[in-house]
Order: C-alpha cells, then sequence, then structure tokens
C-alpha cells in the first residue's frame, strides 16, 4: 500500500515563526502536492512538483515556498507564519500519469497564535 | 483552468437507505478523469471511485456508483444500502493534462441510524 506520512498531526506556532511542514511518500511517486482544506473552500493546491528539484505554483502560493530534494520528501515552509495561514495542510502524492489518483497523507492542523 | 462545484454543502441519509451527491464541472479539456474521494472524521482522504471520461460506462464500486453525463458536464456519486461508516465528507475532483487535480469544496454526509 501506498504510504504518504506528515511530520506533525497538529502543530502550534507563533506570528512570526518559520514553520517547516514535511511529507514523505514511500511509492516513487514522482508527483507530490500540498494542498490547504478550509471549511467552506475545500481543497486549494499550493504547490505541486513533478520531479525532483522542480515546483510549480498552484492556485495560492503567497506565503509559502516548497522545497524537494529527494524523490521521497516535499516541504511546505512558511517562511513567516501569520494567522490566516491556520488551517489544514493536505500532501499528496501521485504516479507521473495524472489519471491515477492522489494519495493523501493523516494532514497536519497548524494553528498560528 | 477547470472548476468543479458541489452545490449540497451538507447532506443526510437514514442507514440502508441510497443518496446521491452532485458534482458538475467545467473544463475544455478532452482527455480527463473524474473522482470522488471520501475524508472520513480525523482520518485521511481516500478514493471511492473514478471515471475516465472518454468510457461511456458509469463506473461502480460495490456499493458506489456515478451518474457521468459529459455533455451536460455533471457526475453524481449514489450511495446505495448508507452505512454509518459512510458518514464523511466528499470531494469531487478532475484532472487534465495540465497535471493538477481540482476539487470541489465538498459535501458533509451523515449517515443516521
Amino acid at each position: 500500500d501506498v504510504k504518504v506520512t506528515q511530520s506533525s498531526r497538529y502543530l502550534v506556532k507563533r506570528t512570526g515563526e518559520k514553520v517547516f511542514l514535511e511529507c514523505v511518500q514511500d511509492m516513487d511517486h514522482e508527483n507530490m502536492f500540498w494542498y490547504r482544506q478550509d471549511p467552506g473552500l475545500g481543497l486549494r493546491l499550493i504547490y505541486f512538483s513533478y520531479d525532483v528539484k522542480m515546483k510549480e505554483k498552484g492556485d495560492i502560493p503567497e506565503g509559502y515556498s516548497v522545497s524537494r530534494e529527494k524523490k521521497e520528501r516535499f516541504s511546505l515552509i512558511l517562511e513567516s507564519a501569520s494567522t490566516n495561514q491556520t488551517s489544514m495542510y493536505l500532501c499528496a502524492s501521485s504516479p507521473y500519469d495524472l489519471y491515477n489518483e492522489q494519495f493523501f497523507g493523516p494532514g497536519t492542523r497548524l494553528t498560528v497564535l | 483552468a477547470q472548476t468543479v462545484t458541489q452545490s449540497q454543502p451538507e447532506m443526510s441519509v437514514q442507514e440502508a437507505e441510497t443518496v446521491t451527491l452532485s458534482c458538475t464541472y467545467d473544463t475544455s479539456e478532452n482527455n480527463y478523469y473524474l473522482f470522488w474521494y471520501k475524508q472520513p472524521p480525523s482520518r485521511q482522504m481516500i478514493l471511492v471511485i473514478r471515471q475516465e471520461a472518454y468510457k461511456q460506462q458509469n463506473a461502480t464500486e460495490n456499493r458506489f456508483s456515478v451518474n457521468f453525463q459529459k455533455a451536460a458536464k455533471s457526475f453524481s456519486l449514489k450511495i446505495s444500502d448508507s452505512q454509518l461508516g459512510d458518514t464523511a465528507m466528499y470531494f469531487c475532483a478532475s484532472s487534465n493534462t495540465g497535471n493538477q487535480f481540482y476539487f470541489g469544496t465538498g459535501t458533509s454526509l451523515t449517515v443516521i441510524p
């Protein structure tokens, strides 16, 4: 079975802190994605990566950056956390053939105080 | 960009009854896939069912089936013999050659004992 893990289920940070969210997948998938999930807004794509060191902006990249140094790991970075970044963050991966399903991690619920 | 619309924020169904969740989408692509994902409370998002746009036949997975109306750009999910474990948030999604998934805002389904 595909396994996508995220470094934390719950995280509480202060405004202005630099925050790292880590995601690891164990199925050698080319594609990896970061979404944020908010009530009434569904899932919105922040960034995705289709290869090591490659990244593409999604719909809401402002205030975020990403890093993919290894194929299995995709990190989301909040350079200076703000209260409006309080949300659920979901990581997903999929094989290169985008018609395959995305496999999701359990999510990280981030609260910025 | 594609858009996916779920017009039913919340629904409920009696156990053992049938319920249909609605989804419409908008795309200019010829090749695309459509998906229904399920997110149980505090649990990981998982794929329920997938439909290939070029296939006429509606996809079926046990108690879950879709009604795919390509001309109307409609993709509804029917859950038969509803079970308590079907209580979850359901997301409709589409993918295209641009290597991205587009998600609707979700429908929260409650199965009532």
